[in-house]
């Protein structure tokens, strides 16, 4: 049972532009949101966070924002530049540490 | 320093032989876990240690042995495994906290191939 989902697969966006990375969860219990980023053959790297306290966090040019009653998480990415080419996850976790459960990711490809 | 170190790099090994994995921190984290992640598909948790003692393990088959012999480090002991078993394997490092959140760090894997 896939707790947090990412429908969409892959995402092409010119070199510049905003990212929009949609996460859905199903699991009410889960207060803290962690996006990733990962290249191939490579570890997930940490990019920003949220808990569920708040609606919004920013950090440089990336920004993400969590709606509790829909159960919806967006990551955005503006600009986009081409080194973000690379497959975002979506994870989530119940007191904030342990067991992380994450999306099945999607491709960004930024393209000039 | 946020670096989680995991060697070796990659590996490939029988289905009758034992092999380890390694994975090292030296960020005074107090929680670490193992991560297996297939082609295409999202990271899966296999164990969490907290304060070196085995909080979690995900119903993982017994062929898979965790070890945590102090703060630092975690190994991955891995006997007569079999090819569906080949995949890359993510160490990751967190704190431990009683309240508020904390982010985890994960290594570059092992890359492991089962024949």
């Amino acid at each position: 049972d896939q707790q947090v989902k990412q429908n969409s697969p892959s995402l092409s966006v010119q070199e510049g532009r905003i990212s929009i990375l949609n996460c859905d969860y199903t699991n009410s219990m889960f207060d803290y949101f962690l996006w990733y980023k990962k290249y191939p053959a490579e570890g997930p790297t940490f990019l920003i966070s949220i808990s569920s306290i708040k609606d919004k966090n920013e950090d440089g040019r990336f920004t993400v924002f969590l709606n509790k009653s829909a159960k919806h998480l967006s990551l955005h990415i503006v600009p986009s530049q081409p080194g973000d080419s690379a497959v975002y996850f979506c994870a989530a976790s119940e007191k904030g540490w342990g067991k992380l459960q994450f999306g099945a990711g999607t491709q960004v490809v930024v393209t000039p | 320093d946020t670096e989680v170190t995991q060697t070796p790099k990659h590996l490939v090994m029988g289905m009758t032989n034992k092999k380890s994995l390694k994975c090292e921190q030296h960020m005074g984290h107090r929680a670490m876990y193992w991560y297996k992640q297939k082609a295409k598909k999202p990271p899966e948790l296999m164990f969490v240690y907290s304060y070196e003692k085995l909080s979690i393990n995900e119903s993982v088959p017994s062929r898979f042995s965790p070890e945590c012999p102090n703060s630092s480090l975690l190994n991955l002991h891995l006997h007569a495994l079999q090819p569906e078993d080949s995949a890359l394997y993510l160490c990751a490092s967190s704190q431990v906290v009683n309240r508020g959140n904390t982010e985890a760090f994960f290594g570059q894997g092992t890359r492991l191939t089962v024949v």
